[in-house]
């Protein structure tokens, strides 16, 4: 099993809608949940991290953690063409990251 | 402030031949981190390295791949005689310590795209 799974899509919706992302985790012991975005042949760029349970919330960009299902979300509010990108959870376990697969949006001007 | 900087951006290399991968961390920085990036795969941790120490190498495959952060330079991971299946995206993170704590994130290079023919 793998210890981050997330739905590779690709998802495409029409600028201003709503971009959901979902990822589940296996182990426990993480506390600390990464969201990194991804343009094709570049490095991961942080977008938003959160510790243990809870929202945080960083201009149209919102991240939630839920621990009791082991469950993260990202959501991106007025979506715009520029955040076409492919979109990668991740959980910290102290020093080493495990991502999930990566979930490819294309926001449709 | 330099972010985490990776050369080459893009490298070819022959069945059989080296390749070597540079990375000097974001300034102030002392842990390192390597993670490859296969087709259509998440990103893999490789391997932690600490200057002239490698922590955690638990990722890294066991022949033809090693991995250094010497006292002075970037660190380097290096590849001997390359297969086509090491055909990927190596990314350098870089972090202030190694503990997981609200603001110690991990910072990524742009990668290295190595390709065998």
């Amino acid at each position: 099993q793998k210890e981050v799974e997330q739905d590779p899509g690709p998802l495409s919706v029409p600028e201003g809608a709503i971009v959901s992302l979902n990822c589940t985790y296996s182990n426990s012991a993480f506390q600390y949940f990464m969201w990194y975005r991804q343009y094709s042949r570049k490095g991961p760029e942080l977008l938003m991290y959160t510790y243990s349970s809870g929202n945080k919330e960083d201009g149209r960009f919102t991240a939630q953690v839920d621990k009791s299902s082991k469950y993260i979300s990202l959501f991106i509010r007025d979506s715009q063409p520029s955040d076409s990108a492919t979109y990668l959870c991740a959980s910290l376990g102290n020093y080493k990251l495990s991502f999930g697969a990566g979930t490819t949006v294309t926001v449709r001007a | 402030n330099a972010g985490v900087m990776q050369n080459p951006r893009h490298l070819v290399r022959r069945r059989g031949q080296e390749a070597r991968l540079r990375c000097s961390p974001m300034k102030g920085h002392s842990h390192v981190y390597w993670y490859r990036q296969l087709p259509e795969e998440g990103l893999k941790f490789m391997v932690y390295l600490q200057k002239e120490n490698i922590i955690d190498e638990s990722g890294m495959p066991k022949e033809r791949f090693s991995a250094e952060f010497p006292k002075e330079g970037p660190s380097i991971l290096r590849i001997q005689q390359v297969v086509r299946g090491d055909s990927a995206a190596y990314f350098c993170a870089s972090s202030l310590t190694d503990r997981a704590y609200s603001g110690n994130t991990i910072y990524f290079g742009e990668g290295s795209w190595l390709t065998v023919v």
